[in-house]
């Protein structure tokens, strides 16, 4: 079985800290996401990796950054963290290379800005 | 634009009953593949089924089966003989190439309660 870990499951900060957010997965695959998750707003993509040290802007990059730097790990990086990205955020990886591939997820982090 | 629209925010059905789950989608792909998870309340995503832009038959899973119409660029998750155990959110998400690049995008979600 595939295994996403996420090194946090709650995690409290205080406003304009750096705050990291680790993801790890042991299945060797390309693919690796960061979304958050709002109530009513669904997983909105946050950015996305398709291979080491290679990266790409989701749909709400602002105020985020990501590294790659081995192929099983993906940081999510809150540079100057603020109220409003108090939020779930949850880590998947996929299988590049065949499309009907689902993506698996970590258990997600609950991430609290005061 | 949104990429995938769920419309239905909260829906309620009896047990034992069947249940659709309306999912509609955008994109200019030729190829692209539609996903159904489901959240219960603990939080982990459970993949429940695919749905790939060329396949010509609706994908099935158990009690899980996807009413794929491709013209109208809708995927709806139809689950049968529903059962309390399937009181969760559900999300349809859409697997297409952007900058060369598969990229994933979710809708908003449906909760949907099992009444006895």
């Amino acid at each position: 079985d595939v295994k996403v870990t996420q090194s946090s499951r709650y995690l409290v900060k205080r406003t304009g800290e750096k705050v990291f957010l680790e993801c790890v997965q042991d299945m060797d695959h390309e693919n690796m996401f960061w979304y958050r998750q709002d109530p009513g707003l669904g997983l909105r993509l946050i950015y996305f990796s398709y291979d080491v040290k290679m990266k790409e802007k989701g749909d709400i990059p602002e105020g985020y950054s990501v590294s790659r730097e081995k192929k099983e790990r993906f940081s999510l990086i809150l540079e100057s963290a603020s109220t409003n990205q108090t939020s779930m955020y949850l880590c998947a990886s996929r299988m590049e290379d065949r499309v009907n591939q689902p993506q698996h997820f970590g258990d997600g982090t609950r991430l609290s800005i005061l | 634009a949104q990429k995938i629209t769920q419309t239905q925010p909260g829906m309620f059905v009896q047990e034992k009953e069947a249940v659709t789950l309306d999912c509609t989608y955008d994109t200019s792909d030729q190829s692209y593949g539609l996903f159904w998870y489901k959240q219960p309340s603990s939080g982990e995503m459970i993949f429940l089924i695919y749905q790939g832009s060329y396949d010509e038959q609706n994908a099935t899973e158990g009690r899980y089966s996807l009413n794929f119409q491709k013209a109208r660029k809708s995927a709806n998750l139809v689950i049968s003989a529903s059962q309390l155990g399937d009181s969760a959110m559900y999300f349809c998400a859409m697997r297409e190439v952007s900058g060369g690049y598969q990229k994933v995008t979710f809708g908003t979600g449906t909760k949907l309660q099992v009444i006895p």
